[in-house]
């Protein structure tokens, strides 16, 4: 079974920019959620999509955080514009359903410093 | 979102000695997962409590769920450099998404 992808691996941009991250779950998982991990820190839930519908996007600071997934597959976050104190790993996980919690499987992940 | 506070934050250990990790709530938790992130890495599922009192085991690691379902530990018998890494417990939301805890970094000493 093919893992949970994410692109890009690495970015680097400066404060007030834009920039976007792509996830593509494993193929069937209904759920997919974005997590930020900040140095030192647990992962911190920013959004659950079930299928392509949001679930819970209470931690999103929708000032300037968006999340999408159109056709309930892979999904996409952007940061515009970005602040210094977004600075972290942007985690990708998604399971099985939503409603049967047997262990997130979580991406690579996008490494985003802030300069 | 349920708070979950884990100790120590930080644990040193010489190769071959015992560690343990705990996780604490101030609410009964429904389940707790455990995770564990290598240095650079991503977390990694590693198991699933759903009952009181309940204890699995996996080779060396040894997971415990508090008889009121408000803690858990983790217990590694004779701790390889292999363990290094940081451990997470995390509950289940309303939604039945998760909310970590702060971790336990564990450093093995060869």
């Amino acid at each position: 079974e093919a893992g949970v992808a994410q692109s890009p691996r690495y970015k680097i941009i400066e404060k007030r920019q834009s920039v976007a991250f792509w996830c593509n779950p494993i193929s069937g998982h209904a759920t997919l959620y974005w997590y930020q991990q900040i140095l030192g820190q647990g992962p911190k839930l920013l959004i659950q999509f079930q299928n392509n519908g949001v679930v819970d996007d209470s931690q999103l600071p929708k000032d300037r955080f968006s999340a999408e997934r159109l056709k309930g597959v892979d999904s996409t976050l952007k940061i515009q514009p970005a602040k210094l104190e977004d600075s972290a790993v942007y985690l990708c996980a998604s399971s099985s359903r939503q409603g049967e919690v047997r262990g997130y499987t979580f991406g690579s992940g996008t490494r985003l410093t802030v300069v | 979102g349920q708070q979950v506070m884990q100790i120590p934050q930080y644990q040193h250990v010489q190769e071959g000695e015992d560690f343990t990790t705990y996780c604490n709530s101030s609410t009964t938790l429904s389940n707790i997962q455990w995770y564990k992130q290598r240095p650079g890495g991503h977390p990694v599922f590693l198991i699933q409590l759903v009952k009181s009192g309940e204890v699995k085991k996996q080779k060396r690691l040894t997971f415990q769920f508090g008889e009121a379902k408000k803690n858990s530990s983790l217990h590694i018998t004779a701790t390889q450099t292999t363990d290094v890494g940081t451990y997470f417990c995390s509950s289940a939301g309303g939604a039945n998404n998760l909310f970590f805890g702060t971790g336990t970094r564990l450093t093995v000493i060869p």
